[in-house]
């Protein structure tokens, strides 16, 4: 029944490596969301695409990139990680217009860079 | 403008009591206010959402309240139980159906 899917649970890098953190939806949904959520800061938006190929930058898109080729996939990288990207990673999808069912969210990616 | 701030950050209750969670906004271009609800190791899930030609919307024990002309809202577990402890965000939207959220509240309902 899992309609948003993200690769990894947990994950742990090096500083300086380059990550890639993966996203399958299966609901042929339009907008695909990557947020982090922080202790106290709640979820804060990175990156967004409303379409195959389209991105647009969030609230705190630096250190972060995304890619969009295939509709059901939206993969969010981190050029060079740093310690300060030790975070939980969630990404959602949504219908076009989101607001008769809101956003579905994966389980999330913790990832911790050493 | 785009912010929305949520109060407290956290929240003990008893079984049975009525926690209240309170959000905030600037932005009067938004138009859509749901409330999301998230377990340990789950990802959020939309609980309860509201517009704000509508002072009040229950949905089971939950109940969002808005004020338009104070710019809040805010959520009510009516009869709390255990199994009602996670972390509840607040969030609100505008006609380009982008989410911006709170801050989070971590709710813990004792037995």
């Amino acid at each position: 029944d899992v309609k948003v899917t993200q690769s990894s649970r947990y994950l742990v890098k090096r500083t300086g490596e380059k990550v890639f953190l993966e996203c399958v939806q299966d609901m042929d949904h339009e907008n695909m969301f990557w947020y982090r959520q922080d202790p106290g800061l709640g979820l804060r938006l990175i990156y967004f695409s409303y379409d195959v190929k389209m991105k647009e930058k969030g609230d705190i898109p630096e250190g972060y990139s995304v890619s969009r080729e295939k509709k059901e996939r939206f993969s969010l990288i981190l050029e060079s990680a740093s310690t300060n990207q030790t975070s939980m990673y969630l990404c959602a999808s949504s219908p076009y217009s989101a607001k008769t069912v809101g956003y579905t969210f994966g389980s999330g990616t913790r990832l911790t860079v050493v | 403008q785009q912010q929305v701030k949520q109060s407290p950050q956290s929240l003990i209750v008893q079984k049975g009591g009525i926690p209240i969670i309170n959000c905030a906004y600037e932005n009067t271009a938004f138009d859509y206010f749901p409330w999301y609800q998230q377990f340990p190791g789950k990802g959020p899930a939309l609980l309860i959402a509201i517009r704000p030609d509508v002072s009040e919307k229950k949905e089971g024990r939950f109940t969002i309240s808005f004020n338009k002309s104070a710019k809040q809202f805010s959520l009510h577990i009516m009869d709390s139980q255990p199994g009602d402890s996670a972390t509840y965000f607040c969030a609100a939207s505008n006609q380009g159906g982008k989410l911006i959220f709170g801050q989070g509240t971590e709710l813990s309902v004792k037995p």
